[in-house]
This record gives structure tokens, C-alpha cells and sequence, in this order.
């Protein structure tokens, strides 16, 4: 089954602890995204990458980091997380850019809390 | 940039009322994509709808549809004799198409409408 994984799917931890988040998927697919959610605020791109080796960040970086060694995964890191942190997570995935395929796959959110 | 409004933050019916949940997009690209997404109570985000630009045709699917307007900019979304079961937070979205760097295929979400069907 085609699908996206994020672990752990809740998570309560305290400020400065670090913590990985980790994504993978099964669909061989390039593009990997990290985002996350906040009441009035909808979904915000944190980083993406769109191979093996290349990430870039989105609009809201600041406090996480990633890494793409392999096409299936790509874990979110929060070296020293804080309670404006606190939020739900998402991973998605998409295949490379063309005239047909621009779809989206998500996890299923990863809700995080910082104390 | 790109940017998404979904104005109304929550809008509660009863049950079998049709409603329609608005979704204005910016865009200075000529080619982009709208999409549609349902998030239950569950959290996880359902897909509902993918939309290109060059496709303006409105779509149904059973109780859902669709009205895409260039002209206005809007992709509004109407449930037809809602059931309880809709009872969501909807997504409206935007990514553009032609740029092949940058955002990684990134889409940019509306804040959302909570979406509330009593019986």
C-alpha cells in the first residue's frame, strides 16, 4: 500500500530535549515536505527536499533541521525545542514535478507538545 | 507570492442544508494547481480534489462540488445536503506549476473553515 509514515504520531516532551520526527515513504517518490499546523494559521511549509542530499527551507524554518540521506526518509530534528513549537506535523510526499503529477501524499500528523 | 483566503473561519448548518465554503487564491503564475483537503476530528488530511489552471470545467463527486472561476479567482466548494458526517475542517490550497525549483512542489493552504452539521 502506497502510503507516508511519521513516528511518533503524539509525542509531549520538554523545552531543550531534543527529539526526531521521522517520515518515510514507500512510493519512490522525490519531493519531501515538512509542514505544520496551527489554529488560524493553516498549513505552513517548514523545509522540503526535493532529492537525495538536497533540502532547502520553506516559509517557517527557524528551530528545526532535516536531512535527506536516503529517497524514502526525511526526518525533522529539533535540536533544542521550545513551547512555540508546539504544534501538529506533517510529512508529505510527491513525485518530481511534471504536466500531470503535482499531488501531495500526506502522513498522518505528528502532534506535538512542548512543555 | 502565492496566497490562499478562505474568509469564513466557521460555518455551522443542519444537517441535509447545502453550503458552500469560499476559497480565493493569488497567483502570478499562468499555470498552478487548487486542491481541496478534509481534515476530521481523526487529524489526518483527507485529499479531496486536484484542479489545474487550464481546466476550468466545474466537477461533481456524489454530494460535492466544485466551481472554478479565473476570473474571480475563486475555487469554491459546495456539499449538497450535508450529513454530520461532514463535519471538517476544510483546506483549500494552492501550488504553482511551471517553476521547477524552489518549494519543493509546495502547497499554500488557506487557514481553513470549520464546518459544523447538527442535526
Amino acid at each position: 500500500e502506497a502510503q507516508v509514515t511519521q513516528n511518533p504520531r503524539y509525542l509531549i516532551t520538554v523545552t531543550g530535549k531534543k527529539l526526531t520526527v521521522t517520515c518515510s515513504q514507500n512510493m519512490n517518490h522525490e519531493y519531501m515536505s515538512w509542514y505544520r499546523q496551527d489554529p488560524g494559521l493553516g498549513l505552513r511549509q517548514i523545509y522540503y527536499s526535493m532529492n537525495v542530499e538536497v533540502t532547502d527551507k520553506g516559509d517557517v524554518p527557524e528551530g528545526y533541521k532535516v536531512s535527506r540521506k536516503e529517497k524514502r526518509n526525511f526526518p525533522l530534528i529539533l535540536e533544542s525545542p521550545s513551547p512555540n513549537q508546539t504544534s501538529l506535523y506533517f510529512c508529505a510526499s510527491s513525485k518530481r514535478r511534471d504536466s500531470t503529477h503535482n499531488e501531495q501524499f500526506f502522513g498522518p500528523g505528528t502532534r506535538l507538545t512542548v512543555l | 507570492a502565492q496566497k490562499v483566503t478562505q474568509a469564513q473561519t466557521e460555518i455551522s448548518v443542519v444537517e441535509k442544508e447545502d453550503v458552500t465554503l469560499d476559497c480565493v487564491y493569488e497567483t502570478r503564475d499562468t499555470t498552478y494547481y487548487l486542491f481541496w483537503y478534509k481534515q476530521p476530528p481523526s487529524g489526518e488530511l483527507v485529499f479531496l480534489i486536484r484542479r489545474n489552471s487550464f481546466d476550468e470545467q466545474n466537477e461533481i463527486s456524489g454530494r460535492y462540488s466544485w466551481n472554478f472561476q479565473k476570473s474571480t479567482s475563486s475555487f469554491n466548494f459546495t456539499i449538497t445536503a450535508s450529513q454530520v458526517v461532514d463535519s471538517a475542517v476544510y483546506f483549500c490550497a494552492l501550488s504553482e506549476g511551471e517553476a521547477l525549483t524552489g518549494g519543493g512542489n509546495k502547497l499554500t493552504f488557506g487557514t481553513g473553515t470549520q464546518l459544523k452539521v447538527e442535526l
